[in-house]
């Protein structure tokens, strides 16, 4: 089985400061690597996804991550921290040719402080 | 408009009394998935189903039962529910495994007392 690591279950960052998630995944071959948000009372919704090709990708709401292979790593990144990005944030990982399955990190709540 | 939508969203039921929660989804999704959320642990994979009546384990079958006689429907079916079945759950789908993303529905908030 795949594993998800997210560093930090809980993230404080002040109105436009810099937000840093980290994420961590356990693959011998190269995953697929998702990023999602979940606001409160609500489902979950994608934020961006790696799949192939270039390893910085860009999402909604002016998220990006970047695929480090060496590092095993997918960090969402966002240069300005907004009061509506305040959230669940999950990373997940799916292999093709290891099963059929996605798998999640445990989450990484964001609070931004006006 | 595409969604994925479950039933009820709020359930408070007892030890023992069997349920069934719908999930439905108009996108012609092939993939179809459910989920528990619980705190500290993120999103744990229950059941899926790769096509209709196909359908295997994920991480924390016991206790679960689902079937997916038509491509749209996936309901999750609790036998016999226990307290420790108290959870927030979310049924998933998308066009496959891997590079897809997947639609979530609104989630279905569980207390079994």
């Amino acid at each position: 089985a795949q594993s998800v690591t997210q560093l930090g279950s809980h993230v404080s960052v002040s109105e436009g400061a810099l937000v840093l998630l980290r994420c961590n995944y356990s693959s011998s071959v190269p995953p697929y690597l998702f990023w999602y948000v979940q606001y409160p009372n609500q489902g979950l919704q994608l934020l961006l996804k790696y799949t192939t090709g270039a390893t910085l990708v860009k999402g909604i709401n002016g998220f990006e991550a970047e695929f480090k292979k060496s590092e095993t790593s997918f960090h969402l990144t966002k240069p300005s921290a907004h009061m509506s990005d305040a959230a669940e944030y999950f990373c997940a990982v799916s292999v093709s040719n290891t099963g059929n399955q996605f798998y999640f990190g445990t989450g990484t709540s964001l609070t931004v402080i006006p | 408009e595409a969604q994925v939508t479950q039933n009820p969203r709020y359930l408070i039921t007892v030890t023992g009394k069997k349920l069934t929660v719908t999930c439905s989804q108009n996108m012609n999704h092939e993939y179809m998935s459910w989920y528990r959320q619980d705190p500290g642990l993120g999103l744990r994979q229950i059941y899926y189903s790769m096509n209709v009546e196909v359908t295997d384990k994920g991480d924390v079958p016991e206790g679960y039962k689902v079937s997916r006689k038509e491509k749209r429907n996936f309901p999750l079916i609790l036998e016999s529910p226990s307290p420790n079945q108290t959870s927030l759950y979310f049924c998933a789908s998308s066009f496959s495994v891997g590079a897809t993303e997947q639609y979530f529905g609104p989630g279905t908030r569980l207390t079994v007392t």
